[in-house]
C-alpha cells in the first residue's frame, strides 16, 4: 500500500525558515517524481514544487522560487521542502504527492501537515 | 500560466441523480486534465486522468470526457458518499494549476 507521511509543519514567524518531510514508502520511490501541493484554509489546491525521480530537475511556482528549495533523498525514501522567508500567504496545509511520471498527474497524495506563518 | 476555469463552484443534487462538473482550460491541453476529490478534513483523492482513464478503485459511475480545452466530470447515480469538493488540474505543461473547486452536496 503506498503511503505519504508528512511531517515538520507548525507555527513560524515571517521571514523564518521551517523544513517539511515526506515519507514514502510501499513503491519504490526512486521510481517516481515527488511533488508538494499546499492547500490555504478553506481554499483551492496550488501546486508549489517538483522534483524528478533522480533529483536531477526540479520545478517551481513563481511565488516560492528562490525562497523555497524540494530535495529528496532516495536512500531514506524521504521527500522535503526547504521553506526560507516565510511569508503570511505561505500559511497552508501542505500535500507531499506522488506522480507517475513527469508532466502527470498525482496519483497518491499524504495526510498534509499544516504551516502557519504569523507573528 | 493555463488557467482553468471550473463550474459550477457549488452543487446540490438529490441521491441517485446524475451530475455534471465543467472545466475550461485557457489553451489546449490535449487531455493532460485530472479530476480529484476531496472529502471534508481529507486529503485529495485522484479520480480520472488523462481526461477520461479512470483511476484504480474508483467506482464506474464515475467518468470523465473531453478534449481542448472542455472537459467534464460526470458522476451518475449519486450516493452519499460523492459529498465532497472536487478539482480539476492540467499537467500539460508547468506550472501545474487546478480549477478553484466544486462543492456538491446532497438535498
Amino acid at each position: 500500500e503506498v503511503q505519504l507521511v508528512e511531517s515538520g509543519g507548525g507555527l513560524v514567524q515571517p521571514g523564518r525558515s521551517m523544513k517539511l518531510s515526506c515519507a514514502a514508502s510501499g513503491f519504490t520511490f526512486n521510481n517516481y517524481d515527488m511533488a508538494w501541493v499546499c492547500q490555504a484554509p478553506k481554499k483551492g489546491l496550488e501546486w508549489v514544487a517538483t522534483i524528478s525521480y533522480d533529483g536531477s530537475s526540479t520545478y517551481y511556482r513563481d511565488s516560492v522560487k528562490g525562497r523555497f528549495t524540494i530535495s529528496r533523498d532516495n536512500a531514506k525514501s524521504t521527500l522535503y521542502l526547504q521553506m526560507d522567508s516565510l511569508r503570511s500567504e505561505d500559511t497552508a496545509t501542505y500535500y507531499c504527492a506522488r506522480q507517475d511520471g513527469s508532466l502527470v498527474w498525482f496519483a497518491y497524495w499524504g495526510q498534509g501537515t499544516l504551516v502557519t506563518v504569523s507573528s | 500560466d493555463i488557467q482553468m476555469t471550473q463550474s459550477p463552484a457549488s452543487l446540490s443534487a438529490s441521491l441517485g441523480e446524475t451530475v455534471t462538473i465543467e472545466c475550461r482550460a485557457s489553451e489546449d491541453i490535449y487531455n493532460g486534465l485530472a479530476w480529484y476529490q476531496q472529502k471534508p478534513g481529507k486529503s485529495p483523492q485522484l479520480l480520472i486522468y488523462n481526461a477520461n482513464s479512470l483511476h484504480t478503485g474508483v467506482p464506474s459511475r464515475f467518468s470523465g470526457s473531453g478534449s481542448g480545452t472542455q472537459y467534464s466530470l460526470k458522476i451518475n447515480s449519486l450516493q452519499s458518499e460523492d459529498v465532497a469538493s472536487y478539482f480539476c488540474q492540467q499537467y500539460y505543461d508547468y506550472p501545474f494549476t487546478f480549477g478553484s473547486g466544486t462543492k456538491l452536496e446532497i438535498k
